[in-house]
């Protein structure tokens, strides 16, 4: 089946620097990959919709400013957390959409990204 | 908008015992439907999936049936194993942006 990677798994920075995770589809193209942030116990919420060669689009009450989105190539999309807060905390996962597959349905999802920020 | 309302947990049971976890949604048009597994620390995963009213979503044991006229989507498994102790996660595809719409997970542990 298709991987997402994400990098890194975990990471700890301190309060005032900016982070970045990176998505990878390992064996497809994305033309679409998603952001979304997951709150303990709690679902994942859509943070931003990353189109390949355009802008990201962000869902109501992201900070475009703050969560910086970079979707250089077909098969990979940055997220940057600038000036992290410890509010910032939290688990960030990417998901991506196979461009070729154009009538599926399916996303796949990375590993996700466990963010402390101390 | 598009919502699904997923039963809450946490889920407890032991070892073979039969698993339902409900999941209605709200969503305009004719949606896909879709069980996501999430093992500690890890990233989600897709369990299964249905398109279309009627259809049957499955996968590893586990079972949904995509229920159109009350709008559900419940998913079941017979016999539960240790290894299936994760969070359950019922969510949505409505209209062509590719967006997910995801309850809020149920944790499922089971005990041996």
């Amino acid at each position: 089946g298709a991987v997402v990677s994400q990098h890194p798994s975990w990471v700890i920075c301190k309060s005032g620097t900016s982070v970045k995770i990176e998505c990878r589809s390992l064996d497809f193209q994305a033309t679409t990959m998603f952001w979304y942030r997951q709150f303990p116990k709690q679902s994942l919420m859509l943070m931003a919709t990353s189109n390949e060669g355009s802008k990201a689009t962000y869902e109501q009450g992201v900070e475009k400013d703050k969560f910086l989105i970079n979707h250089a190539s077909l098969t990979l999309s940055t997220l940057t957390v600038t000036s992290a807060h410890p509010e910032d905390s939290s688990f960030y996962i990417c998901s991506a959409r196979d461009r070729v597959a154009a009538g599926s349905t399916e996303a796949f999802f990375g590993q996700g990204t466990r963010l402390t920020v101390v | 908008g598009n919502s699904v309302t997923q039963m809450e947990g946490p889920v407890t049971l032991s070892e073979e015992a039969f698993l339902t976890i409900n999941c209605t949604y709200t969503a305009t048009g004719y949606p896909s439907l879709f069980w996501y597994v999430q093992y500690p620390g890890e990233g989600l995963q897709l369990l299964l999936k249905a398109t279309k009213a009627d259809d049957k979503g499955s996968n590893k044991g586990f079972e949904a049936t995509y229920r159109k006229e009350t709008t559900s989507f419940h998913l079941e498994k017979g016999s539960v194993q240790v290894s299936d102790s994760a969070v359950y996660f019922c969510a949505l595809k409505g209209g062509s942006n590719y967006k997910l719409t995801f309850g809020k997970g149920t944790l499922l542990t089971v005990n041996p």
